[in-house]
């Protein structure tokens, strides 16, 4: 079974701290992708990345950054949190494999409040 | 522009009825199909995908999904449900390795 694993369940950051997110895989999958989820509007891409130290913007990058440093490791980094980054966080991985493409195998999630 | 539309933003059903689960989507070539759930406070768990052949998708949990070109649509079925699949769920179509999700319908369960 794949497993991804995400290093917080609940996480609570104070405005304009630096706030790191953890992403592991174990199955040596090649992408990786960092979303946030907010009632209402499902999920949305902030980045991805499709091999090590590869990364891609997704639909709302703007006040995250990515490091990829490692093929199992993802991390999101919030460089100056803010209160509208208050939301779910899920990561999530895929493989190149022929037969398997694009299906994503998530983490549990972290729920991250910035006051 | 590719996109997931799930009509239905909350349902209720009595236990032991039919369930279907709406989903519609936009997307310019054949496109790779998906339904996920997420239960509360969890990551999204795939039921079920369609890449290419059968329409007709099998997935875990006793859920189905039919693939209609013709109406751009992948709904999601159960013939009769638990308490436990009180859920949100997640329609996605995929292609060059990312994926569009829907933005869920949250199924809630009567004894």
């Amino acid at each position: 079974d794949v497993k991804v694993t995400q290093s917080s369940r609940y996480l609570v950051k104070r405005t304009g701290e630096k706030v790191f997110l953890e992403c592991v895989q174990d199955m040596d999958h090649e992408n990786m992708f960092w979303y946030r989820q907010d009632p209402g509007l499902g999920l949305r891409l902030i980045y991805f990345s499709y091999d090590v130290k590869m990364k891609e913007k997704g639909d709302i990058p703007e006040g995250y950054s990515v490091s990829r440093e490692k093929k199992e490791r993802f991390s999101l980094i919030l460089e100056s949190a803010s209160t509208n980054q208050t939301s779910m966080y899920l990561c999530a991985s895929s493989s190149h494999l022929a037969g398997d493409t694009d299906t994503q195998y998530f983490g549990p999630g972290t729920r991250l409040t910035v006051l | 522009a590719q996109s997931v539309t799930q009509p239905d933003i909350h349902i209720t059903v009595s236990e032991g009825a039919s369930l279907e689960l709406r989903c519609n989507y936009s997307y310019g070539a054949t496109p790779y199909l998906f339904w996920y759930v997420q239960s509360p406070g969890q990551g999204l768990q795939l039921l079920l995908k369609y890449f290419s052949g059968d329409t007709l998708v099998q997935g875990i949990k006793g859920f189905e999904a039919e693939f209609k070109r013709s109406q751009s649509s992948f709904n999601l079925r159960k013939p009769s449900v638990h308490w436990s699949d009180a859920a949100e769920y997640f329609c996605a179509v995929g292609g060059y390795n990312k994926l569009i999700f829907g933005a869920g319908t949250r199924l809630a369960v009567h004894p």
